[in-house]
């Protein structure tokens, strides 16, 4: 089965700090990858979405790169705000996604 | 169609009654996915459709949950004889057939 981690559980930041969170799974065999933002008590929004065939994704302030052979995606954000404190998941997909716990970013005015 | 759309947002009920959740996903989206989430943890999948048929049940879904998605639009979770465990938030996404997820903004269900 699929094991996904996730690595800080939690991160704080004084604003303007570039920061990275990391993501490890277990099998490479993934159709793609993605990584969500949750605010507390709401759904999941997309973020970034990386196909299996991609190195990496760009949105924005947010860089995502994959791994497949070494089962790691990074998600750097640059120029971090305090409207990025959330918590950051990665999922990763075959016929269903599995999640990480995500990783809870505060970003300090 | 502006997204997946996830009625009620929040259910109080009493242990032992039945909830009902619907689902509208986005409409060209042929994959419909039910997630339970609890604080702190990552979503836990429970089940997905591809048009009407249900394909994957988790281990999770036990006897007490059912899922339908009669016509391949919306999709219903009911739980029957509901329990505290129950409480938890529960998420509807959609996608293409092999792709991203789009999630709802889940409904959060407190059994008391």
């Amino acid at each position: 089965k699929q094991e996904v981690t996730q690595i800080p559980a939690a991160l704080s930041v004084p604003e303007g700090e570039n920061l990275v969170l990391n993501c490890s799974f277990t099998d490479s065999a993934i159709y793609n990858l993605q990584w969500f933002r949750q605010d507390p008590g709401k759904g999941l929004t997309s973020l970034l979405l990386i196909q299996s065939s991609q190195r990496e994704q760009t949105s924005g302030r947010l860089n995502a790169s994959l791994d497949k052979s070494s089962g790691r995606s990074t998600l750097y954000i640059a120029a971090s705000q305090p409207g990025d404190s959330a918590t950051y998941l990665c999922a990763v997909s075959g016929n269903q996604f599995y999640f990480g716990t995500g990783t809870s970013l505060t970003v300090i005015p | 169609d502006t997204g997946v759309s996830q009625d009620p947002r929040h259910k109080i009920t009493k242990r032992g009654q039945n909830v009902t959740f619907r689902c509208d996903p986005i409409s060209e989206h042929n994959r419909l996915y039910w997630y339970r989430q609890t604080l702190g943890q990552g979503p836990e999948f429970l089940t997905y459709f591809q048009n009407e048929a249900q394909l994957e049940k988790s281990r999770l879904l036990s006897d007490r949950f059912s899922a339908e998605r009669p016509k391949g639009s919306f999709s219903t979770l009911e739980i029957q004889r509901t329990e505290q465990g129950d409480s938890a938030m529960y998420l509807c996404a959609s996608s293409p057939l092999v792709d991203g997820y789009t999630f709802g903004s889940g409904t959060r269900l407190t059994v008391v």
